[in-house]
């Protein structure tokens, strides 16, 4: 059980162009999902949290123009990388909860992004 | 600012042995404490979660917690070559709205050598 799924699991893109990533909880309902980011040798970095059907809360630093959380259902949440810059090149991590941040956060497989 | 702190390692044990991992964190009012193991190019897994002082015992695992201490540590016994990965210590300040929000520390690299 607790099974999330992310997609794609890697994407190459060129600078300026957006790009988005899917999260995906299988066998249950999310109602919070998490989008985390880590940088080589670095820890996970929370960016955002959502809720179903509420706008999302960023973490202080993540421009919230520049990453589009939509969590349309239960079940999936999408984080949006527009105009992408070799900067924002990175691990991004889904997790998700079934209750309101206080359940135990299981994490999806990760996208590898990288902006050329 | 809430901080959570790991020994980065990396931390050789030969394999059979125990392999000790520790954590510290800096909001003494934090509830819940977990270890997640990461393998190179992948995401977290979840290890265990410990929420009260003590040990808390799962298979070849056992994570320990003494609050007053501000202290989490986790135990491998029989380490394996394929406990080789990075541990995440990660710790949760409370219930709802941001408090609910994992913090996590940098991880501490665990080689098991054959």
């Amino acid at each position: 059980g607790a099974v999330v799924s992310q997609h794609p699991s890697w994407v190459i893109c060129k600078s300026g162009t957006s790009v988005k990533i899917e999260c995906r909880s299988l066998d249950f309902q999310a109602t919070t999902m998490f989008w985390y980011r880590q940088f080589p040798k670095q820890s996970l970095m929370l960016m955002a949290t959502s809720n179903e059907g509420s706008k999302a809360t960023y973490e202080q630093g993540v421009e919230k123009d520049k990453f589009l959380i939509n969590h349309a259902s239960l079940t999936l949440s999408t984080l949006t990388v527009t105009s992408a810059h070799p900067e924002d090149s990175s691990f991004y991590i889904c997790s998700a909860s079934v209750g309101l941040g206080t359940d135990t956060q299981y994490f999806g497989p990760g996208t590898r992004l990288t902006v050329l | 600012q809430k901080e959570v702190e790991q020994n980065s390692g990396p931390l050789s044990v030969p394999e059979g042995a125990i392999a000790s991992l520790n954590c510290t964190y800096s909001d003494r009012g934090s509830q819940s404490f977990f270890w997640y193991r990461q393998y190179s190019g992948k995401s977290p897994e979840l290890i265990m979660f410990i929420y009260s002082n003590g040990d808390k015992e799962d298979g070849r695992f056992t994570a320990q917690l003494n609050k007053a201490s501000q202290y989490v540590s986790l135990l491998i016994r029989d380490s394996q070559p394929s406990d080789s990965a990075t541990y995440l210590c990660a710790v949760r300040l409370g219930y709802g709205g941001s408090q609910g929000n994992l913090i996590f520390g940098k991880g501490t690299k665990l080689s098991v050598k054959p």
